[in-house]
Parts: C-alpha cells; structure tokens; sequence
C-alpha cells in the first residue's frame, strides 16, 4: 500500500498571504502526485499535479514541489483570495495504480 | 460526456438492510474505485478495478463487495449495513496512465440507523 501524511488539518491565513500545505509518502515506487480542492458538499476537484520526474511546477498562484528523496511534496498557494477557502487533499499514486490520499487541510482565508 | 455518473446522491437505510450504489463513467476509463469520506480521515479507498472482470480489496473493504462486468460500470454493494458505514461515498476513475487524475462523481451521503 502507500501512506500519506498531511499538515495541518487547518490553517488560517489573511487574504493576500501565502498558504503551504505539506504531504509525505511512504512508497518510493509512487509515481504521480495530485492535489484537490474540495467544497463543502461537493466532490473534490484536481487543482493542480506533479509527476515524480519533475521537481516543481506553477499555474497562476498555485505551485507544488517535490523532493523524491525525502518523500514530501508541498502545495504553495499565493496571494490568497476568500474563494480558496476550501478543503484540499493531497495523493500519491502508486505503481499499481491505486491514488492513496491524505486526512485533507481545512483552509481558511480571512477577508 | 457526463464523466462519471454516482446515483443516489442520498440514502437512508437501517441496520442489516443492503443495498447497491450505482457508479458509470463514460469516459472509456479502465481503471475505477471506491471511496468513503469521513470527518478528518480523507478518503480511503474500499475497492478498486483496473478493467472489466478484475476487482481487488483497497484499504477498507470489509463488508462491501464490487463486481465489474462493463468497462463503464462499478456497483458497491453494501451486504447488511452497518452504523459505521455512515459516510460519503465517492466512485473515481482514470486511465491510470502519465498525468491522469481522478475524476469523481459527486457522491452518495449513506446513513445507517
């Protein structure tokens, strides 16, 4: 299997700060690294991804970084906005396929 | 395209009742699964397929049963339900190659009484 860690369960930042939301795998075969928003009472949605051969990558305010050695990858997100204000989870997927997630970050963005 | 497909979107059902919730994607994806959300344990994965007439056990699979026969559907069988299967349920699935997240439904909120 894969077991992946994630903090902080919450986080409070004021509109304009950054956010940073870290993971941690425990499977060296996983291989691609999803993040996903979710609001209340909705599915989560792919907001960005990053492939294991591939240290770091940016959309917008949105970026994740990888370090394959140390097994952890990170979520940046900038210049914060009320409408970030969501759930977000991270997930590895292993080498059979299966996506394992993380127990999720309860963000909040205070106008 | 619909993308994939979860009926209910709720239920209630008492203790020892079984019932079937119904998944399909029409997106040709081979590879789909099961999920159960619950408060401050993120999803865990209950039963997964990488392609018609192949199912395997994820994380959580005690007291569900899945069956695969189509490409585009995977039922989860709840067999006699339980208090502690109170959970939101979610059907995923992806091509399971390169950069190809899952694609949720918009899942079923299950109460056992």
């Amino acid at each position: 299997g894969e077991n992946v860690e994630q903090h902080p369960s919450t986080l409070s930042v004021q509109e304009g700060d950054s956010a940073v939301i870290k993971c941690t795998y425990s499977d060296s075969a996983s291989n691609y690294f999803p993040w996903y928003k979710q609001e209340l009472g909705k599915r989560p949605q792919l907001i960005i991804d990053i492939r294991s051969n591939v240290g770091e990558k940016k959309d917008q305010r949105i970026a994740v970084t990888l370090n394959k050695t140390a097994k952890h990858f990170s979520l940046h997100i900038t210049e914060t906005q009320p409408e970030d204000s969501a759930v977000y989870f991270c997930a590895a997927r292993n080498a059979g396929n299966q996506f394992y997630f993380g127990t999720g970050t309860s963000l909040t963005v205070i106008p | 395209n619909a993308g994939v497909t979860q009926t209910p979107k709720f239920q209630v059902l008492k203790t020892g009742q079984s019932m079937t919730l119904q998944c399909a994607q029409d997106m040709n994806h081979e590879y789909m699964s099961w999920y159960r959300q619950d408060p401050g344990m993120g999803l865990r994965l209950i039963h997964y397929s990488v392609g018609a007439g192949i199912t395997d056990q994820g994380e959580v699979p005690n007291g569900y049963n899945v069956s695969r026969s189509t490409t585009e559907d995977f039922p989860l069988r709840l067999l006699s339900a339980a208090p502690s299967q109170t959970s939101v349920y979610f059907c995923a699935s992806t091509t399971g190659r390169g950069s190809s997240p899952l694609h949720f439904g918009n899942g079923t909120r299950l109460t056992v009484t």
